[in-house]
C-alpha cells in the first residue's frame, strides 16, 4: 500500500502570503495526484489533478508541481476563503489519501 | 449540475448492520464509476469503496473488506453501500464521490456528496 505524508500538519500563514504546502508518497504513484480543499462542515472540493491541472473553476492562485514521489501545492496569495484543511490523494491503481494540513490564519 | 445526496445513516449498536444510499443527478450515472469515502469526527479522508459504471469490477479498503458491499441501480442513478459487522471504528460522515475524467477507474474524484453520518455505538 502506498503511504501519502503530508507536511506539515498545520501552516500559519498571514493573508496575502504565499502558502506551499508538500505531499510525499511512499512509492511513485507519477502524476495520479489531486489535492482537495475542505473547509468546516462542508464536503471536499477538488482543486487540482493530475498533479498539475487546475479543476473547473478554481482560482489561478492555486498551482500544483510534482511527479513520483513529491508534490507541492502552492497558494501564491492567500485569500481569507483559503483557511482550510488540504488533502492530497494518489489514484495509482488505488486510492489513498494524505493525512491532511490545515492552513490557519497566522 | 451533478448532484449527490446521500441518505441512511444513523445510530447502529456494534455487531448492526446499515445501508446506505446515494442518488445522484446531472450526469449520465452508468458511465462513471463511484466511490465512498469516510471520515471519522475531527480525522481525515479514508477511501471505502468503489465501483465502475457498468457495475462489474468493485474495489474495497482493507479495514471494510468482507464486512461492506457497495452496489448500484444504474435505472435508478442510486448508489448504495450495504454495512455488516459494524464497529465503533467505522462510525464517520459517509462521503459519495463521482470519478472525474480519467481513462480507467482509479481516478480523482471530482464531486462529492454532503455525507450521510454513521455512528456504531451502544
Amino acid at each position: 500500500e502506498i503511504v501519502m505524508t503530508q507536511s506539515p500538519a498545520t501552516l500559519s500563514v498571514s493573508p496575502g502570503e504565499r502558502a506551499t504546502l508538500s505531499c510525499r508518497a511512499s512509492q511513485s504513484v507519477s502524476s495520479y495526484l489531486a489535492w482537495y480543499q475542505q473547509k468546516p462542515g462542508q464536503a471536499p472540493r477538488l482543486l487540482i489533478y493530475g498533479a498539475s491541472t487546475r479543476a473547473t473553476g478554481i482560482p489561478a492562485r492555486f498551482s500544483g508541481s510534482g511527479s513520483g514521489t513529491e508534490f507541492t501545492l502552492t497558494i501564491s496569495s492567500l485569500q481569507s476563503e483559503d483557511f482550510a484543511v488540504y488533502y492530497c490523494q494518489h489514484y495509482n491503481n488505488w486510492w489513498t489519501f494524505g493525512q491532511g494540513t490545515k492552513v490557519e490564519i497566522k | 449540475e451533478v448532484q449527490l445526496v446521500e441518505s441512511g445513516g444513523g445510530l447502529v449498536q456494534p455487531g448492526g448492520s446499515l445501508r446506505l444510499s446515494c442518488a445522484a443527478s446531472g450526469f449520465t450515472f452508468s458511465s462513471y464509476a463511484m466511490s465512498w469515502v469516510r471520515q471519522a469526527p475531527g480525522k481525515g479522508l479514508e477511501w471505502v469503496s468503489t465501483m465502475i459504471g457498468s457495475g462489474g469490477s468493485t474495489y474495497y479498503a482493507d479495514s471494510v473488506k468482507g464486512r461492506f458491499t457497495i452496489s448500484r441501480d444504474n435505472s435508478k442513478n442510486t448508489l448504495y453501500l450495504e454495512m455488516n459487522s459494524l464497529r465503533a471504528e467505522d462510525t464517520a460522515l459517509y462521503y459519495c464521490a463521482k470519478k472525474g475524467f480519467c481513462g480507467g477507474a482509479h481516478c480523482y474524484f471530482d464531486n462529492w456528496g454532503q455525507g450521510t453520518p454513521v455512528t456504531v455505538s451502544s
